[in-house]
């Protein structure tokens, strides 16, 4: 029972354009989402978040958006950079607590220069 | 870069073999994760701690056990290994349970069953 969907499993953009990650989610009942990226060979590493009570939140390049009436996120990253080539994975917690996270499947975003 | 340390980084191991993984943390973080990531299904947790000798199950806790006897070491062990637990393990680490503390990941482990 996949609560989280990512249901792009890649996707390719120009250098200096805009890319957007979408994410879909079941559980009404998620109250904090997260972004984290992934380097081959290499750990997720977190990105960004954003709290139920907020529909947007900006942290330099990267924006994330929360429809929750939609159940939808979407990651959008202004410019793109040929370094943002990685796998993106959106998680979803509940009762705001890192044991009750859940992964999307991913998004292996390629940034061609 | 969080000093989490996962070993070893590659296992290949027959179906029925006892395999155990270490994660070694430098950071003194109370809380610590085993995950373990598959194709199709992002990264699902199996067993978590919240301090010294205090575990709990994940998502997927079934044919796993975890030991934790020091604040820097989280043990995952498999006690008889079968094909469905080829998969890339990772460990991570956070400060507190709040999401306000995200998660740090090591580099991982990626473990074959034949």
């Amino acid at each position: 029972d996949q609560q989280v969907k990512q249901n792009s499993p890649s996707l390719s953009v120009q250098e200096g354009r805009i890319s957007i990650l979408n994410c879909d989610y079941t559980n009404s009942m998620f109250d904090y989402f997260l972004w984290y990226k992934k380097y081959p060979a290499e750990g997720p590493t977190f990105l960004i978040s954003i709290s139920s009570i907020k529909d947007k939140n900006e942290d330099g390049r990267f924006t994330v958006f929360l429809n929750k009436s939609a159940k939808h996120l979407s990651l959008h990253i202004v410019p793109s950079q040929p370094g943002d080539s990685a796998v993106y994975f959106c998680a979803a917690t509940l009762n705001s607590r890192n044991n009750d996270m859940r992964f999307g499947a991913g998004t292996r975003l390629t940034v061609k220069p | 870069d969080a000093g989490i340390t996962q070993s070893p980084r590659h296992k290949v191991t027959e179906t029925g073999t006892p395999v155990t993984l270490r994660c070694h943390q430098t950071e003194n973080h109370r809380y610590m994760y085993w995950y373990r990531q598959d194709p199709g299904h992002g990264l699902r947790l199996i067993h978590y701690s919240y301090g010294v000798k205090d575990t709990d199950k994940g998502e997927v806790s079934d044919g796993y056990s975890v030991s934790r006897s020091k604040t820097e070491d989280f043990l995952l062990t498999l006690e008889s290994a079968t094909s469905s637990q080829t998969s890339v393990y990772f460990c991570a680490i956070s400060e507190s349970r709040q999401n306000n503390s995200p998660l740090h990941f090591g580099n991982g482990t990626r473990l074959t069953v034949t």
